[in-house]
């Protein structure tokens, strides 16, 4: 099975800031990825698939890139609504898995 | 606009089952794929199983072999998963979610149901 990693698991951010979180799968994926946003209590949310295409309505500071088995989601400038959990996802196989999880905190 | 509600989740003890439910509306239910991802309290989120358009491809996660059947009624629009033998760790949030190829994602989630699996 492939396995995802994220890093960092939390980071410390303040408004206006750029962040960048990366995934990692256990065995190349091309650009089977997809990353999610999940605010506390609510469903997640779709940001992008594909690995850098943006799901419709999303705003544009956020931003994907990778291939293979190293990903990046950023965030340029970071916004009160930015904070929450990021998780990616593998698309490769059937199996769907997810990253971890990365918590965006408010410096 | 696409829309997916949950229900059927609840309390019960180990080694019990539950029947989820997901009514989805605002799209061709039967031109997508659909699965289950559920969401342990406080912890990420975990694959449950998924079901093409026409039922002919299903899937589950390794830790839900065996114990819970994912099908489909597209005549009414709505998804279920059958869960037998529960566990303590089974306890968690249900999500139904539709997608699978174009994009290759889970574009839209339900507001999830709980279920809590205790003695």
């Amino acid at each position: 099975d492939i396995q995802m990693t994220q890093s960092p698991s939390s980071l410390s951010a303040s408004v206006g800031d750029r962040v960048t979180i990366t995934c990692r799968a256990s065995q190349s994926i091309n650009n089977y990825l997809n990353w999610y946003q999940q605010h506390p209590g609510k469903a997640p949310k779709l940001l992008i698939y594909a690995a850098s295409s943006l799901q419709s309505g999303v705003p544009s500071r956020f931003s994907g890139s990778g291939s293979g088995t190293d990903f990046s989601l950023t965030i340029s400038g970071l916004q009160p609504e930015d904070f929450a959990t990021y998780y990616c996802q593998q698309s490769y196989t059937t199996l769907w898995a997810f990253g971890p999880g990365t918590t965006v905190e408010i410096k | 606009e696409v829309q997916l509600v949950e229900s059927g989740g609840g309390l019960l003890k180990p080694g019990g089952s539950l029947r989820l439910s997901c009514a989805a509306s605002g799209f061709t239910f039967s031109d997508y794929g659909m699965n289950w991802v559920r969401q342990a309290p406080g912890k990420g989120l975990e694959f449950v199983s998924s079901i093409s358009g026409t039922s002919k491809s299903i899937y589950y996660g390794d830790s839900m072999k065996g114990r819970f059947v994912i099908s489909r009624d597209n005549a009414k629009n709505s998804l279920y998963l059958q869960m037998k033998s529960l566990r303590a760790e089974d306890t968690a949030v249900y999500y139904c979610t539709r997608g699978g190829l174009v994009p290759p994602a889970f574009d839209y989630w339900g507001q999830g149901t709980v279920v809590t699996v205790s003695s």
